[in-house]
């Protein structure tokens, strides 16, 4: 009973340096979300996707791409990393029933130097 | 525009002591409303949530939720803090409409001191 699997969980990149996220659920689920989380700030939306092959742009989605290929994956993409980006990144999935809670990985850390 | 709002950073109480993590909100229709913890470097765990119905909810690991609509709160409580309840906990609402975007507060730190 896996739920969300993130990798990898920690991950050191230098500025302008490219990296995917990736993010599998096994629970069927049909929105799949990526945030950032910061001190202070909570966490925001980078990007969403309602169902496979769907993505959209959330709160905070400059400098991220993402693709939903396969109803199971969400891939973030980093394509030239910023020292901005340095954050801890949470990829969160949920049926499509406002009820719904979301369940969420265990993070992947990112730094950028 | 819908948002949450959690008034306090931290909030300390001692062991065995009732525990209250404070929660507004801000929607144009129905609340649908969600507590969340989130332990040292895990991902958010869902606790509870408010649909519609009675106002005290009961959740996991002892948590219940008192909605008031016309304070538009939702405060966590808990009648005896436990040491393993110290986390940081999340205070959401979810849309009704579109993609039914999740709105997060910013998260109050519980410690909880033996």
């Amino acid at each position: 009973n896996a739920g969300v699997t993130q990798t990898p969980k920690f991950r050191v990149l230098k500025t302008g340096q490219s990296m995917t996220l990736l993010c599998a659920q096994d629970m069927n689920h049909e929105y799949m979300y990526w945030y950032r989380q910061d001190p202070g700030m909570g966490l925001r939306l980078i990007h969403y996707s309602v169902g496979e092959g769907t993505t959209a742009k959330g709160e905070v989605p400059d400098g991220y791409n993402v693709s939903r290929l396969k109803k199971q994956n969400f891939l973030l993409g980093l394509e030239s990393a910023a020292p901005s980006q340095t954050s801890v990144y949470f990829c969160a999935s949920s049926r499509d029933r406002v009820e719904s809670p979301l369940h969420f990985g265990n993070g992947t850390r990112l730094t950028v130097t | 525009a819908q948002s949450v709002a959690q008034p306090e950073d931290q909030v300390n109480v001692a062991e065995g002591n009732p525990l209250t993590v404070k929660c507004t909100y801000s929607v144009s229709g129905n609340p649908y409303l969600f507590w969340y913890v989130q332990y040292p470097n895990r991902g958010l765990q869902f606790l509870l949530k408010y649909i519609t119905g009675d106002n005290l909810v009961k959740g996991s690991y002892g948590f219940e939720a008192e909605f008031n609509k016309s304070q538009t709160s939702f405060h966590l409580k808990k009648p005896s803090a436990l040491v393993s309840d110290s986390a940081l906990y999340f205070c959401a609402v979810r849309d009704n409409v579109g993609y039914q975007k999740v709105t997060f507060g910013t998260g109050t730190k519980l410690q909880v001191i033996p």
